[in-house]
């Protein structure tokens, strides 16, 4: 079993609210990711880190943003939660390798509701 | 156009059959190839690494075919619990970013 994180499994909030979806995993594993999955849709990758400091945007524009203070830690904030980012938030790691098959381990996800 | 492209189905396949399915990607540099498996509600989770000679996995056989640009799966022998969505999932970055399907789902019925 991965040993990755994610708090709440499920929210439903109301329009406007800030809200912060945590992440964590005990691997030591350098990269994180955060997806969004729609049911029956694919992933889309939002967010990426690749080691403490380094955050990029992923393929999919999403108006979230997150952090990576600790390698363990990869939380994702909405400032003003909308109905449209309902969805199911995912998140993963992997190991740090160049040039390999790298598997992604993924966490249990959260999934939003935004009323 | 999508980077992976998959049949969503139903395949359903009564148990103890034969089911066999293939994704297609766009980019032709693309590394590295996956198949995940995903249940209800689930998160996904690694069935196989595809290699470039296919590989075989108990009842999991797995095919790339570069020249043409896709990847097979094949079940053998399916079981009720094998019913789940697999996802096709290619890397075309070194460092380690994931194109994921939106996944073909496989009901084994008795």
């Amino acid at each position: 079993e991965a040993d990755i994180y994610q708090t709440p499994r499920y929210l439903v909030i109301g329009t406007g609210k800030k809200i912060t979806l945590e992440c964590s995993q005990t691997m030591g594993h350098d990269k994180m990711y955060w997806y969004q999955q729609d049911p029956g849709m694919e992933l889309h990758l939002i967010h990426y880190s690749y080691g403490v400091n380094s955050t990029e945007k992923g393929d999919l524009s999403s108006e979230s943003t997150v952090s990576r203070i600790r390698t363990e830690h990869f939380p994702l904030t909405l400032e003003s939660a909308r109905p449209s980012h309902t969805s199911q938030y995912l998140c993963a790691s992997s190991e740090r390798t160049v040039g390999d098959l790298v598997e992604q381990y993924f966490g249990p996800g959260t999934r939003l509701t935004v009323t | 156009r999508k980077e992976v492209e998959q049949d969503p189905g139903p395949f359903n396949v009564p148990e103890g059959a034969t089911v066999a399915f293939n994704c297609t990607y766009s980019n032709s540099a693309s590394q590295s190839f996956f198949w995940y498996r995903q249940d209800c509600r689930k998160e996904p989770k690694l069935l196989m690494s595809v290699y470039s000679s296919g590989n075989e996995d108990g009842r999991f056989t797995a095919q790339l075919n570069r020249a043409s640009q896709y990847i097979s799966l094949l079940i053998r022998d399916s079981k009720l619990s094998d019913s789940a969505t697999y996802l096709c999932v290619v890397g075309t970055d070194s460092w380690g970013k994931l194109q994921f399907g939106a996944g073909t789902q496989v009901v084994v019925t008795p």
